[in-house]
């Protein structure tokens, strides 16, 4: 079975420091990969997707992850953090084309600091 | 456009009674998806509806719970002689079912409390 390990369960960062949060997955021939952010009572908002291609990808809000095969790693990323930024958040599998269950991980909760 | 939008936002119900949780996807969406986020067990996945197939309840945890959509739109999550454990964040999504496009795209939840 698919699974996404996100090894940080809080992390906290000051404002306009750099942010890298952890995302692994478990062995797929085609990983689909998402990260999704969720505000305190709000639902999952989508930040980026990995499915082929260039395996830098960027998403919303100035985020970007990229995909690295050999470590089976997703890990997201941003230059500089705001305060708006504080949040959890979840990196999650489709386990390839043709799925549809979506395999989160334990999520990442991010404390900014002003 | 709108997006995913699911009723009631918060409900709290005593054990033993019957909930409905009900979701509007997004106009277009032919699938639908629910899922369960408590604090134990993160996110898991419970059905899934792709048009007028028959849909995948592999996730449902117990006979208590089911689910139907109707005319290919509004699902409804109903759950039987509510328990304690079954108090989490009911969250709905729906997609585009295409070889390009596979982001599920979700609702704000329904947090339901079971005392």
């Amino acid at each position: 079975a698919q699974s996404v390990t996100q090894p940080d369960i809080h992390i906290t960062v000051s404002e306009g420091a750099s942010l890298e949060l952890r995302c692994n997955y478990s062995y797929g021939a085609t990983p689909y990969l998402f990260w999704y952010v969720q505000s305190p009572g709000q639902g999952l908002q989508l930040l980026l997707k990995y499915f082929s291609g260039d395996t830098l990808v960027q998403g919303i809000k100035g985020f970007e992850a990229e995909f690295k095969r050999s470590q089976s790693s997703f890990n997201l990323r941003k230059p500089s953090v705001h305060w708006s930024d504080a949040a959890e958040y979840f990196c999650a599998d489709l386990s390839g084309a043709g799925s549809y269950q979506l395999t989160f991980g334990k999520g990442t909760k991010l404390s900014v600091i002003p | 456009g709108a997006g995913v939008s699911q009723s009631p936002s918060n409900k709290v119900t005593e054990k033993g009674k019957d909930v409905e949780l009900r979701c509007d996807p997004i106009s277009g969406h032919t699938a639908l998806y629910w899922y369960r986020q408590s604090l134990g067990q993160g996110l898991e996945f419970l059905i899934y509806f792709q048009g007028n197939s028959a849909p995948d309840k592999s996730g449902l945890p117990s006979d208590r719970f089911s689910a139907e959509r109707t005319g290919g739109s509004v699902s409804t999550l109903t759950i039987q002689r509510t328990q304690q454990e079954d108090s989490a964040v009911y969250l709905c999504a729906s997609s585009f079912r295409t070889a390009s496009s596979y982001e599920q795209y979700f609702g704000p939840g329904t947090r339901l409390t079971v005392t």
